[in-house]
């Protein structure tokens, strides 16, 4: 069955500091692997996608590794700021079926930064 | 910048009554979802639509209807709120398989 597993389920964290989370997936065929952020109250909105052949990828402080071969991903955030709190949830798309229901998504991790 | 609008941001409406959630997306993509998001859930597909006139059962369809009447378009109707369909609303739309897809602000509904 296809699955997508995050971890920690939340996570406080103090201003300026860093963190990692993790994504764990079993989806086959995969194609992409993508992190979103969700802000309270908001849809969550695109930070960074993940093909096969990618192990690195930087968008400002974030930073997403994939290991293809394990199966797991990581978004590291450098020097965390009070506005990186939100939900930040992993979605890997399947290469199968038409375009419509190919996402699995991740139940998210919720980061607090405090001042 | 692209746009995914949802029609409210908060609903607070009665059992047994019949709900209307539109979302409209000006991004011209074919494909479009609405989704239900709960607490230790996440995202659950309700209904997805390919095509203008078609529309494709999610994971949780049951109690949910859908209309596309326009490629713009898609609605989700609950024919008869209940108090388990409280929860927050997603509408998304993507271009094709494997691409991106774009999130609208969210309805957060509650049936009381």
């Amino acid at each position: 069955k296809n699955q997508v597993e995050q971890s920690p389920q939340s996570l406080i964290i103090l201003e300026g500091k860093n963190c990692t989370l993790q994504c764990n997936y079993t989806v086959s065929p995969f194609s992409n692997l993508r992190w979103y952020k969700q802000d309270t109250g908001r849809g969550p909105v695109s930070l960074t996608i993940m093909t096969f052949s990618e192990n690195t990828k930087s968008n400002g402080r974030y930073t997403a590794t994939l290991d293809a071969d394990t199966k797991q991903s990581s978004l590291h955030i450098t020097a965390s700021q009070l506005s990186d709190s939100a939900s930040y949830i992993c979605v890997v798309s399947a290469r199968y079926g038409g375009s419509q229901g190919n996402l699995i998504f991740g139940k998210g991790t919720k980061l607090s930064v405090k001042p | 910048d692209v746009k995914v609008t949802q029609s409210s941001r908060y609903l607070v409406k009665r059992t047994g009554e019949k709900v209307f959630l539109e979302c409209v997306q000006d991004m011209d993509h074919e494909n479009m979802f609405w989704y239900r998001q709960d607490p230790g859930l996440g995202l659950r597909l309700i209904y997805f639509s390919y095509d203008v006139k078609m529309k494709e059962k999610g994971d949780i369809p049951e109690g949910y209807s859908v209309s596309r009447e326009k490629k713009e378009r898609f609605s989700l109707i609950l024919e008869s709120a209940s108090t388990n369909q409280t929860s927050m609303y997603l509408c998304a739309n993507r271009a094709g398989l494997n691409t991106e897809a774009f999130f609208g602000q969210g309805t957060r509904l509650t049936v009381v």
